[in-house]
């Protein structure tokens, strides 16, 4: 079945450092793929997507590029902030055979700790 | 726009208790999940409804666990009885259309953190 991995935590960083966080995925056919992100006590939200090969998704400065030759989906931001501090998921959606909902799957969440 | 609300926010039960959650999603939102999160993991779909109708159950431990949205709106996950390790965090998502792709986000309610003694 679809899987995604990610790279495990803590990630920890000095304020303005720059961010790399690996994700692989496995699927069949071809994925959208997706960074949420979840800060301390609040629900998942969505930080980027990239929904075909070579497509860039980016937002607050954080960017992704969907790589179908490696099947990767890294997360990168130049210069992190203290209130990046949180956990990060990468996600893939795919849609199921017989009815055409999707279904998300989900990594097992890289934290990331940010220090000032 | 108010986003999707859930309650309680944490819960404690001893094992072999029952328990139930609510969901409230985005208004107008046709397809509503429910997550499980277990601590370390990433979140695992246990059930998907589309109005008032299930899509994907298949992870559901349905000897345990069940779920309605009978109006096609609100909707409450039950535990009975409970496990040890069903503590984790429930999340309740919607969204628009069928979910997951570029134009059917799928936003998350702030989850119910589940403890079971």
């Amino acid at each position: 079945g679809d899987s995604v991995t990610q790279m495990e935590g803590p990630v920890t960083l000095s304020e303005e450092a720059f961010l790399t966080i690996n994700c692989t995925y496995t699927a069949t056919g071809y994925p959208s793929l997706f960074w949420y992100v979840q800060y301390p006590g609040e629900g998942l939200q969505l930080l980027l997507k990239a929904t075909k090969a070579d497509d860039k998704g980016s937002n607050k400065g954080f960017e992704a590029t969907y790589r179908k030759e490696t099947t990767s989906f890294h997360l990168e931001k130049g210069s992190v902030q203290v209130s990046d501090s949180a956990v990060y998921f990468c996600a893939l959606s795919s849609p199921r055979m017989n009815t055409g909902f999707q279904k998300l799957v989900f990594g097992t969440g890289t934290r990331l700790l940010v220090s000032p | 726009e108010a986003g999707v609300a859930q309650s309680p926010r944490y819960k404690i039960i001893e094992k072999r208790q029952s328990v139930a959650f609510w969901c409230n999603p985005i208004s107008g939102h046709a397809t509503l999940y429910w997550y499980q999160q277990i601590l370390g993991q990433g979140p695992k779909l246990l059930i998907q409804f589309q109005n008032n109708g299930v899509v994907d159950d298949s992870q559901l431990p349905k000897d345990r666990f069940s779920a309605e949205r009978l109006k096609g709106v609100d909707s409450t996950l039950k535990i009975q009885p409970a496990k040890l390790e069903d503590s984790a965090v429930y999340l309740c998502a919607s969204s628009l259309g069928r979910g997951g792709g570029i134009y059917n986000e799928q936003f998350f309610g702030p989850g119910t953190r589940l403890t079971v003694l």
